[in-house]
């Protein structure tokens, strides 16, 4: 079966780095590129970027351009979205989504409170 | 960076008719921004309905077509059942990369 499976829901205090991960099962992982997307408490999907894990070649939306790190391991199958100091207003949602536009993670919940 | 836009909310009777669409902030929609429409229902992650503007997934109920109309996406479910009630996101890819429309909260009602 093809699965994208993603780590569990994280809580994090503002300042605090993170780095939630993607990993993906049952095809070739360095075939397709890896999207990251947010969804913010009742709002809708935002692209952030994605990656080729072949070469770790990455495109940022120019919304989340400076504030995160997409990568991934190749060796592993696995994508990775990380923060070095997390903001309040990273509270969200956040998706893997396969290159071709299917399967997607089952989503990774970010809360980042004081 | 381009906007993408959605009808914010649309009401279709059961068993009835309804076009949701997608335009660009850029011009036409054309097969070239290969457009992709996501069903997301509350709590739950998206799925994948239709992509490369018309294709279906094998789970895509065969009450759902995808096309181009009038310069947009549209995404049509003909013979609307209570469980299409859902939020619906379109998807439209440009140089560098792709950006989601606002969604559309379809009720049935």
């Amino acid at each position: 079966e093809v699965q994208l499976v993603q780590s569990g829901a994280e809580v994090k205090k503002p300042g605090e780095s993170l780095r939630i991960s993607c990993k993906g099962s049952g095809y070739s992982f360095t075939t397709y590129w890896i999207n990251w997307v947010r969804q913010m408490p009742g709002k809708g999907l935002e692209w952030m970027g994605k990656i080729d894990p072949t070469v770790s070649s990455t495109t940022y939306s120019p919304s989340f351009q400076r504030h995160v790190t997409i990568s991934a391991d190749k060796s592993i199958s696995t994508a990775y979205l990380q923060w070095s100091s997390l903001k309040a207003s990273d509270s969200a949602m956040y998706y893997c989504l396969r290159g071709d536009l299917w399967p997607w993670g089952q989503g990774t919940l970010v809360t980042v409170s004081s | 960076q381009a906007v993408v836009t959605q009808e914010p909310s649309l009401t279709v009777s059961p068993g009835g008719t309804v076009s949701l669409t997608c335009g660009s902030s850029t011009g036409p929609v054309t097969s070239g921004h290969y457009p992709c429409w996501f069903q997301q229902k509350p709590g739950q992650a998206p799925r994948t309905l239709i992509y490369d503007t018309s294709k279906k997934h094998s789970w895509t109920p065969a009450r759902v077509s995808g096309s181009l109309l009038g310069g947009k996406a549209a995404l049509t479910l003909s013979g609307a059942l209570p469980e299409d009630e859902a939020e619906y996101f379109c998807l439209l890819s440009y140089p560098g990369g792709v950006v989601f429309g606002g969604g559309t909260k379809l009720t049935v009602l």
